[in-house]
C-alpha cells in the first residue's frame, strides 16, 4: 500500500528537543520531506533528504533516516512557541512529482 | 524570487456548480501538481502537470480535472460540487530535469491553498 505513518501528537516544553517519527512503504523513494503547516496555511517545506543519505542538519533540524526499517524521524532542538504546528512527512513517487502524505503529527509546545 | 500563488484564496459554492482554481508557480518550475486536504482523508495527491500535459493522477473522479498554460500557470476544475469536496485545495510547483531517459521530480514548494466551501 501507499501509507505513510507518523504518530499523532507531541507535546513538549519549551526549550526541550522534540522527536517526530514516521515510517514509509516505497523503498524506490528518491526524496523524502517534512513539511510543516501552521493553522490556517499552506504547507511550508522544512527540509528534505536523499534517500541515499543517512542524515541531514539544518540548523536546529535534524533528519535521520533509516533506509533498511523505512524509518524516518525529525528532530527539533531546544523547541520554542513558535514551533507548535502539525509536522507532516511525505515520500515521492512517481519519478518524484507525486508525494504521499502521512496523516500529520500535531506538536504543541509548552512554555 | 515570490512563491507559489493560488487564486482565490477562499471561495463558497452550492452543490451542483462548478468552480475554477488558479495557480501560478515558481519562476523557473515548469512542474504543478494539485492536492486536496480534508480533515477525514488527510492529504491527497489530485495530478501533476508538466509541459501542458498531465503526467500523474491520483484517485479522484473524473468531475476533478486540470491543465496547464504555456506559461506553467494551472487551473483545476471542479464540476458538480458535492457537499465531500469542501477542503484546502494546494497546489504545489517544481522544477524537473532529465537522467538518462527518466525524468526527475525536484522539491515541491507549496502555496497558501484555496479554501473551498460547498453548501
Amino acid at each position: 500500500g501507499e501509507d505513510v505513518e507518523q504518530s499523532l501528537f507531541l507535546s513538549v516544553r519549551e526549550g526541550d528537543s522534540s522527536v517526530i517519527n514516521c515510517t514509509y512503504t516505497d523503498s524506490s523513494s528518491t526524496y523524502l520531506y517534512w513539511y510543516k503547516q501552521e493553522p490556517g496555511a499552506g504547507l511550508q517545506l522544512l527540509t528534505y533528504i536523499f534517500s541515499n543519505m543517512d542524515m541531514k542538519q539544518d540548523q536546529r533540524l535534524t533528519v535521520l533516516l533509516n533506509k533498511k526499517d523505512k524509518h524516518l524521524s525529525l528532530r527539533i532542538a531546544d523547541t520554542q512557541t513558535g514551533d507548535s504546528a502539525i509536522y507532516f512527512c511525505a515520500e515521492s513517487k512517481e519519478n518524484g512529482n507525486k508525494l504521499v502524505f502521512g496523516a500529520g503529527t500535531i506538536l504543541r509546545v509548552k512554555s | 524570487k515570490a512563491g507559489v500563488t493560488q487564486t482565490p484564496r477562499y471561495l463558497i459554492k452550492t452543490r451542483g456548480q462548478q468552480v475554477t482554481l488558479s495557480c501560478s508557480p515558481i519562476s523557473g518550475h515548469r512542474s504543478v501538481s494539485w492536492y486536496q486536504q480534508t480533515p477525514g482523508q488527510g492529504l491527497q495527491f489530485l495530478f501533476e502537470y508538466f509541459s501542458e500535459t498531465q503526467r500523474n493522477k491520483g484517485n479522484f473522479p473524473g468531475r476533478f480535472s486540470g491543465r496547464q498554460f504555456s506559461n506553467s500557470r494551472s487551473e483545476m476544475n471542479v464540476s458538480t460540487l458535492e457537499l465531500g469536496d469542501s477542503a484546502l485545495y494546494l497546489c504545489a510547483s517544481s522544477r524537473l530535469w532529465t537522467s538518462g531517459s527518466k525524468i526527475v521530480g525536484d522539491t515541491q514548494y507549496f502555496g497558501p491553498g484555496t479554501r473551498l466551501t460547498v453548501l
